[in-house]
């Protein structure tokens, strides 16, 4: 089975910091990888998705993540926040090999202060 | 831009009694999913649904739990008998075929169990 731990349950930063929001996953079996953006009373939107090749994965909003396969990480990192990064990322695995289901961590919500 | 639509958007209910949720997936999407999240907790798969019948279903995913597509663009999630512990979001997300991973999620549907 899979399994997804983002270490922060909150993290608040000032508009044009840089934010990194931290995810490290657990499996017996070759993953695919995500992340998702839940913005206030919207559903989960996909902002990127690591499948094979590089490790370094750009998404939406100048968002990217970078696969470490040795420290089982896959952290969310943009260089410069803007307030309407406000909201709640999760990330998620899947076993690789077709339409899996998605496993979840918890979330983190980014507030972004002025 | 194509979106996932669910109704309703909150539903209470008492206990015992059975509750249906509607979900109008992206029209030309194949895989479709529901997912909950109870407050404070993590977003929780359910049931995977593909070519008119369940592929995937957790342990959440009891007797009490069915899925349907009635007519080919509705796909609806009953409840039979709701406990307290079934207070939660719940999505629904469809895929299309080829895009590994990448769900569209509705907005979510609360359900509160008095």
């Amino acid at each position: 089975a899979q399994s997804v731990t983002q270490l922060d349950s909150q993290v608040p930063v000032f508009e044009e910091a840089p934010v990194e929001l931290r995810c490290n996953y657990s499996s017996s079996v070759s993953v695919y990888l995500f992340w998702y953006v839940q913005y206030p009373n919207q559903g989960l939107q996909l902002l990127l998705k690591y499948l094979s090749g590089s490790t370094l994965v750009k998404g939406i909003n100048g968002f990217e993540a970078e696969f470490n396969k040795s420290q089982t990480s896959f952290h969310l990192r943009k260089p410069s926040v803007h307030i309407s990064d406000t909201a709640e990322y999760f990330c998620a695995v899947s076993r690789q090999g077709g339409s899996e289901k998605l496993v979840f961590g918890k979330g983190t919500k980014l507030t972004v202060n002025p | 831009e194509p979106e996932v639509t669910q109704t309703p958007s909150h539903q209470v209910t008492q206990m015992g009694q059975e509750v249906i949720l509607r979900c109008v997936p992206i029209s030309n999407h194949l895989y479709f999913y529901w997912y909950r999240q109870i407050l404070g907790q993590k977003v929780e798969f359910l049931v995977s649904f593909y070519n008119n019948e369940i592929s995937e279903k957790s342990e959440i995913f009891d007797d009490q739990f069915s899925v349907e597509r009635p007519d080919g663009s509705n796909f609806t999630l009953k409840i039979r008998s709701t406990k307290l512990e079934d207070s939660a979001m719940y999505f629904c997300a469809s895929e299309g075929q080829g895009f590994i991973g990448e769900l569209f999620f509705g907005e979510g549907s609360r359900l509160t169990v008095l």
